[in-house]
This record gives C-alpha cells, structure tokens and sequence, in this order.
C-alpha cells in the first residue's frame, strides 16, 4: 500500500524567511511525485511532478526536489500570499491512475 | 490550462435526501475522472474512479449503493450521495487529467453538509 508522510504539519514563517517541506513515501514503482497548493475551501492547484531521483523544478519561489525516499519543497524569501496547505501526493505503478495524498503542511506566512 | 468545473460549491440537505454533485472538464475531454473526500486536516482520499461509458471503480470500503456515481460522457462525471446522513458531511472534489502524462487537475471542491 502506498504511504505519505508530510512534515511538519504546520509552519509559521516570517516574510523572507526561506524554509523547506518534507514529503516521505513508500510506493510500489514509483510513477510520479506531486505537489499542490491548497487555498481554504478550494481544491488542490498543481505545482509540480517529479518522476525520478535527482530531478528538480521550480517555479517562482518554490522548487521540489525528489530522492527515491522523499521529496522536499524548497520556499526561498516566501511572501504572505504563499500561505497555503501544500499537498504531496504518490503516483504508484500499480495501474490506477488515483494519487495518494498525505495530509498535507500548512504554512503560514507572516508580514 | 486543464480546468475542472464542480458544482455546486456548497449544499446543505437534510438528512434521508439524496445531493448530486457535477464535475465537468471544461477545455478537454476525460476517460477518467476521480472523486475525492476530505476531511478537515486529513489526507484527500480517493472514494472512486470515475471511466467513461462503464462502472466506477470504488475504493476498498466506500460503499457503492451510497455513492452513485455516472460518467456518462467524456466531460461530466457526477456523484450522487443518497439517502445522505450527518456522518457523509464532508469535502467532496472532483479531478481529471487531459492526457496520459498531464497530471490531475481539481475542481474547487463541494462543501457538503447534512443536517
């Protein structure tokens, strides 16, 4: 059974304050790695995915990378208006095309 | 970019009745469609797979008979929660992706109450 792990479950920063986000997982032949942000009330808006050890991307002020154990979402100077819950979720190979998700990190992120 | 409509945003029923919540990808057309439920500060987990023109494939203890769910096209998919209860309240969200390799996009969610 695929398994997240997400930590921490929430963080508060300050504005300018760069920091990273955990994402552990156990998957059975790993298709891909996701991150979404989600807003208050909003479904999930994707940000990224990772398919295989070693790669990074990033996008504005956040960049994601991916070991074969975990995935990290790198916030470099963040602004209030990243404040957010962001999700990391698992694609396994067992054929379905549903992600499991993790409970997600919610960040908070002060002027 | 992929968009998926839900709707309504939020509905409150009264308990016994049956709600319909509509998914619908709005610039593409999708084979599969995903429902999701959150609860709050927990994981979205996966209820079903929505495929087009068959049965829906249900997740080991989501019960069938009380989520309906039709996809009866290649852009709407809907969830029928009947016979609804206080315990189904919920975060209902839709997803679907355009193509193989493109990743899932969300609806912004169905906020589902049962008094």
């Amino acid at each position: 059974e695929d398994q997240v792990t997400q930590s921490p479950e929430a963080l508060r920063l300050q504005e300018g304050e760069s920091s990273s986000l955990n994402c552990s997982y156990t998957v059975s032949g790993l298709r891909g790695l996701f991150w979404y942000r989600q807003d208050p009330g909003k479904g999930p808006e994707f940000l990224f995915t990772l398919y295989s050890a070693g790669e990074e991307k990033e996008k504005e002020r956040l960049k994601a990378t991916l070991t074969k154990k975990e995935s990290f979402l790198h916030i470099t100077a963040p602004k209030p208006e990243d404040s957010a819950t962001y999700l990391c979720a698992v694609q396994g190979g067992g054929g379905a095309d549903g992600l499991t998700f993790g409970k997600g990190t919610h960040l908070i992120i002060q002027p | 970019g992929a968009v998926v409509s839900q709707h309504p945003s939020r509905v409150i029923c009264k308990s016994g009745t049956s709600v319909k919540i509509e998914c619908r990808s709005l610039d593409f057309q999708a084979t599969t469609m995903f429902w999701y439920r959150q609860f709050p500060k927990k994981s979205l987990m996966l209820m079903a797979t929505s495929n087009e023109g068959s049965k829906a494939t249900y997740e080991q203890g989501v019960e069938k008979d009380k989520f309906l769910i039709n996809h009866a096209s290649l852009t709407l998919s809907t969830l029928t929660v009947t016979s609804a209860h206080p315990e189904d309240s919920s975060f209902y969200i839709c997803s679907a992706k355009d193509t193989g390799n493109s990743p899932l996009h969300f609806g912004n969610g169905t906020r589902l109450t049962v008094t």
